[in-house]
């Protein structure tokens, strides 16, 4: 089936500092990929999102590109901010023989952003 | 404020106790599902609606049951409730027919099976 891998957190950075979180994804077809954010105590927010190949979605200085040759979706941003900790999660859409579709999510990468 | 509204917060039952977790949301989509989301997996899709009167199966039903009289309402039953069933459970629809507006999720419900 299909499955999102994310880099293990949790991701300790110094304000200012670049971020990569690392995600990779094996699919059939060429689903769509999304970025989550998850504050404490609140539900997921999509970030950016991206629905076919190269395509790059960004969204509050956080970007991502649709890699179909590595099946790649890595998160970058250039300088991180105290108020960008939070729990950050990659998912790709997948159908559903019900005719629906599903989100298929990572375990998670949280990132703590420290003065 | 529009969105998708869940209660309680939070949850406390004993084993073999029944609840529902309700689901709400006034943005009139169409597609509702709920996902637990449990230290170290991710979130996992339990059950699912594509429309008033039709639900379906995710990947982990067990334990659980659904019903959608409402486009707007979209509630968890648990019938006899197990440890196992300790998480946090999210709702989430989406508006459109397409992936592309993604889905927005409610703020959870926090439940501790004792």
């Amino acid at each position: 089936g299909n499955s999102v891998t994310q880099m293990e957190g949790p991701v300790t950075l110094s304000e200012e500092a670049f971020l990569t979180i690392n995600c990779t994804y094996t699919a059939t077809g060429y689903p769509s990929l999304f970025w989550y954010v998850q504050y404490p105590g609140e539900g997921l927010q999509l970030l950016l999102k991206a629905t076919k190949a190269d395509d790059k979605g960004s969204n509050k200085g956080f970007e991502a590109t649709y890699r179909k040759e590595t099946t790649s979706f890595h998160l970058e941003k250039g300088s991180v901010q105290v108020s960008d900790s939070a729990v950050y999660f990659c998912a790709l859409s997948e159908r559903l023989t019900g005719g629906g579709n599903k989100l298929t999510f990572g375990t998670g990468t949280q990132l703590k952003v420290e003065l | 404020n529009a969105g998708v509204t869940q209660t309680p917060k939070f949850q406390v039952l004993k084993t073999g106790q029944s609840m529902t977790l309700q689901c709400a949301q006034d943005m009139n989509h169409e597609y509702m599902s709920w996902y637990r989301q449990d230290p170290g997996m991710g979130l996992r899709l339990i059950h699912y609606s594509v429309g008033a009167g039709i639900t379906d199966q995710g990947e982990v039903p067990n334990g659980y049951n659904v019903s959608r009289s409402t486009t707007e309402d979209f509630p968890l039953r648990l019938l006899s409730a197990a440890p196992s069933q300790t998480s946090v459970y999210f709702c989430a629809s989406r508006g459109g027919p397409t992936n592309f507006y993604g889905y927005t999720f409610g703020s959870g419900t926090r439940l501790t099976v004792v």
